[in-house]
């Protein structure tokens, strides 16, 4: 079983329409979720961060956490083609600061 | 993440010469953390390091890589004897609290 897992995708979505990204993760002591976007060619840029369970929200983003299920979600309302893009999922693992990465979620975001 | 920067940022080495690849973190950060890319795969974790010391080397191959972070100066990820397979993007963050913030990049490309 992967660390870090998510639907590779593509996600395709009309604009205007929610987005729902998935990912699952296997260390129940983990306690800090990340989601990254990752444009082809660029860096990752750090979209959200969740720590407890519940929603977070911010902007047209909304992180989801549920440790019991090991499960975090990002929600993207509104889709605009220029939130096409990899999303990355990280979880940030025990003894200390390092991130695992999911393999990521390619959405595409259509007119 | 703009404070993050990393040169060069594309860098050609033929096999069996040595890579080495620099990072400055975000102004007053001490902490930097290596990351590599390969084609088609997620972001792997390699090294975690402070000023003068390295806190985590869990993610490093055992041979040909090495990483410092001098008092004075970037954070170093030296490739010595590169193969093919060692061609990826490597990405250098820094972190404000549990958040990294990720460089640009160095596209590292064996021929």
């Amino acid at each position: 079983q992967k660390e870090v897992e998510q639907n590779s995708g593509p996600l395709s979505v009309p604009e205007g329409a929610i987005a729902s990204l998935n990912c699952t993760y296997s260390d129940r002591v983990s306690q800090s979720f990340f989601w990254y976007r990752q444009y082809s060619g660029k860096s990752p840029e750090l979209i959200m961060s969740i720590y407890s369970n519940g929603d977070k929200e911010d902007g047209r983003f909304t992180a989801q956490l549920n440790k019991a299920s090991q499960y975090v979600s990002l929600l993207i309302r509104d889709s605009q083609p220029s939130d096409s893009a990899t999303y990355l999922c990280a979880v940030e693992t025990r003894g200390g600061n390092k991130l695992t990465f999911g393999t990521g979620t390619q959405l595409k975001v259509e007119l | 993440n703009a404070g993050v920067m990393q040169n060069p940022r594309h860098l050609v080495r033929r096999r069996g010469q040595e890579a080495r690849l620099r990072c400055s973190p975000m102004k007053g950060h001490s902490h930097v953390y290596w990351y590599r890319q390969l084609p088609e795969e997620g972001l792997k974790f390699m090294v975690y390091l402070q000023k003068e010391n390295i806190i985590d080397e869990s993610g490093m191959p055992k041979e040909r890589f090495s990483a410092e972070f001098p008092k004075e100066g970037p954070s170093i990820l030296r490739i010595q004897q590169v193969v093919r397979g060692d061609s990826a993007a490597y990405f250098c963050a820094s972190a404000t609290g549990n958040e990294q913030y990720f460089g640009p990049g160095t596209r590292l490309t064996v021929t």
